[in-house]
């Protein structure tokens, strides 16, 4: 599986737009981009993922660029309990994940 | 639905003892994941099946470790003897299919 570069920390004042960037050149075309996050001690949380399209659920949006080599997570209006690591994962159908090192993501009030 | 369900939340226990970890996964999903994680070197892979049989123990660290699923509701991860460096929280997951997969709260291993 293709493997992902995130930077490793960013910052979002809180009820602003938190952009976040995933490098994943390797990509194959039959490979799904993942998005998770984790909140301190809990359990990885799925958030969104997409294939080449667009997505968005009533977490987030997921843009992925036309040539499928990088996507970036959006949290339209962040708050203090988006203070996580979020990781960006590619992976076939019936793959094991790989997790990278993250983004963690810092809400600033 | 409950989600995945781990037990203990919680272990500490002495070098040496034997440690069993608990899993439920998510009513009809097929797929269930161990996961392990540490500081140094982040969450990793430890075993993963399909349909209650192992496809992928390539991560498990050693004899040490071993896991069971003896069906579709449950799934052991047994450490024996424990030892200090084992110490991290254990992840479980399930996914239907291979798909997206969805995790349990962990359970915090501290061995003495």
């Amino acid at each position: 599986d293709a493997k992902t570069t995130q930077p490793p920390s960013m910052d979002c004042a809180e009820g602003r737009a938190a952009n976040l960037p995933c490098n994943h050149s390797t990509i194959s075309g039959n490979e799904y981009v993942y998005w998770y996050r984790q909140i301190h001690s809990q359990g990885p949380q799925y958030i969104i993922h997409g294939l080449k399209n667009n997505e968005t659920n009533e977490m987030a949006s997921l843009i992925i660029t036309e040539d499928r080599k990088s996507s970036t997570l959006i949290l339209p209006h962040a708050t203090l309990r988006d203070t996580a690591v979020y990781y960006c994962i590619v992976m076939n159908t019936g793959n094991q994940f790989y997790f990278g090192t993250g983004t963690s993501l810092t809400v600033i009030p | 639905d409950a989600g995945v369900i781990q037990s203990p939340r919680h272990e500490v226990t002495e070098m040496g003892q034997e440690v069993t970890l608990r899993c439920k996964p998510i009513s009809g999903h097929n797929s269930l994941f161990w996961y392990r994680q540490t500081m140094m070197r982040g969450l990793e892979l430890l075993i993963y099946f399909n349909n209650n049989v192992p496809i992928d123990d390539s991560g498990m660290p050693e004899d040490r470790f071993s896991a069971k699923m003896p069906n579709a509701s449950f799934s052991t991860l047994k450490i024996q003897p424990s030892e200090p460096r084992d110490s991290a929280v254990y992840f479980c997951a399930s996914s239907l299919n291979g798909n997206t997969q969805y995790f349990g709260p962990g359970t915090r291993l501290t061995v003495l």
